[in-house]
């Protein structure tokens, strides 16, 4: 079946550091990844997403690697802030056409100052 | 520009009343959707819409009716609350179901006592 999960339920970062997210997907014939972030009180937020036809996306302080073979996705925040302190969600597109988004469980991310 | 917007933010119901979550956005997006997320369950996808006039059920539709009269407007009503329906739910819309980013509203927090 497909479902999404990620490696680590809460990540614990210094202000400045690097941070990784990892996520794990079952489902090989995924053809669309996205990463939400969400405040506490809050809706996901798009951070960035993938195609499959993809290995490496840039945005703005945050880049996204996907791995097929293993069917690993992960999410590298660049010098983390404090105001990156959040849960991270990756989505899976479920296939077919109905445009469901396959939500892993949320990797907390704490930023210490 | 307002993007999704979800009233009410909270709601208290007893058991066996029914009530309407709504949903609205203002960015002309043809596809919507409603989550519901629940303690170490994730997101899971209970109505989506492709377009005015059309709805389809998710993966957890049981309780839940919705309509799609217009582009803007997708809400989601719950027919006779139960407990188990004590939840966060989310709507979100984008351009496609296939390949684009889904935006969320910031929730509505639902207890049925």
């Amino acid at each position: 079946g497909e479902s999404v999960g990620l490696h680590l339920p809460t990540l614990s970062v210094q202000e400045g550091d690097n941070s990784i997210i990892n996520c794990a997907y079952s489902n090989s014939a995924s053809d669309y990844f996205i990463w939400y972030k969400q405040e506490s009180g809050k809706g996901p937020q798009f951070i960035i997403d993938i195609r499959s036809n993809m290995d490496k996306r840039q945005g703005q302080r945050v880049t996204v690697l996907l791995n097929k073979t293993v069917k690993h996705l992960s999410l590298q925040i660049a010098a983390t802030q404090p105001g990156d302190s959040a849960v991270y969600f990756c989505a899976e597109r479920a296939s077919g056409n109905t445009g469901k988004l396959i939500f892993g469980q949320g990797t907390t991310l704490q930023v210490k100052p | 520009n307002a993007g999704v917007t979800q009233t009410p933010k909270f709601q208290v119901l007893k058991t066996g009343q029914s009530m309407t979550l709504q949903c609205a956005q203002d960015m002309n997006h043809e596809y919507m959707s409603w989550y519901r997320q629940d303690p170490g369950m994730g997101l899971r996808l209970i109505h989506y819409s492709v377009g005015a006039g059309i709805t389809d059920q998710g993966e957890v539709p049981n309780g839940y009716n919705v309509s799609r009269s217009t582009t803007e407007d997708f809400p989601l009503r719950l027919l006779s609350a139960a407990p188990s329906q004590t939840s966060v739910y989310f709507c979100a819309s984008s351009y496609s179901p296939l390949g684009q980013p889904q935006h969320f509203g910031d929730g509505t927090r639902l207890s049925i006592l």
